[in-house]
């Protein structure tokens, strides 16, 4: 199944680098969003976007930086990352955002902070 | 504080053996209750879902989970696992009235052996 794309599947970066995770949705969905899975932790929850509008921002700390230009694509900027931050990365979407919408996820970005 | 709980972090079965896999959740208010599953080296998918009306939903692949308001419990089963049932399964719950925040559970993985 190809509903939700992300690249890279794998990214290894210094916790100096500058580096961007994209995820695209050929659903049709109107919402996007970003989960971080870390190992032994349950998903969580970072930012919810409708109509490329953000709707919640899960305390995520400001070294990640999310942007959604358009209904269809999804990025997550990442800036001067710290070693805790490694985790799969998942992206997802839905049609809307309320709560009976269900949500495809992609295969993630697996994410290496050295 | 919102929180989903699985019981079982790793399961073992023999095939054609049935599977109860607890869920239970944290949450004040009314909710949208999921579980999702995780084949190996496949990105997570619906499994069912259960909005409101009958307590017992079926899913895909002769999966059923029965919602039990009192005890705040959504357990699923299957009556005869295949080793293709082998893979990582999460509970993850919706407030009605929350836009977009799915709460998961660590997850449950299974092992079917043939």
């Amino acid at each position: 199944e190809t509903g939700v794309t992300q690249t890279p599947r794998h990214l290894v970066m210094g916790m100096t680098n500058k580096k961007s995770l994209k995820c695209e949705q050929h659903l049709g969905h109107n919402a996007m969003y970003w989960y971080k899975q870390s190992a032994k932790k349950p998903l969580e929850l970072m930012f919810v976007y409708s109509l490329e509008e953000r709707v919640e921002n899960n305390s995520v700390p400001s070294r990640f930086s999310p942007e959604c230009p358009n209904s269809s694509h999804l990025f997550l900027h990442l800036h001067t990352l710290q070693p805790e931050d490694s985790a799969l990365y998942l992206c997802a979407s839905s049609q809307g955002p309320s709560s009976t919408d269900t949500q495809y996820f992609g295969p993630g970005t697996r994410l290496t902070v050295l | 504080a919102q929180s989903v709980s699985q019981h079982n972090h790793h399961v073992i079965l023999s095939e054609a053996a049935s599977l109860e896999l607890g869920c239970n959740y944290s949450y004040g208010g009314t909710v949208n209750l999921f579980w999702y599953v995780q084949y190996p080296g496949q990105h997570l998918q619906l499994l069912l879902k259960y909005f409101s009306g009958d307590p017992l939903v079926k899913g895909i692949k002769g999966f059923e989970a029965e919602f039990i308001k009192s005890k705040f419990s959504f357990n699923l089963r299957k009556p005869s696992v295949q080793w293709s049932d082998t893979a990582e399964y999460f509970c993850a719950v919706k407030g009605k009235s929350n836009t977009g925040k799915l709460i998961f559970g660590q997850g449950t993985t299974l092992q079917v052996k043939p």
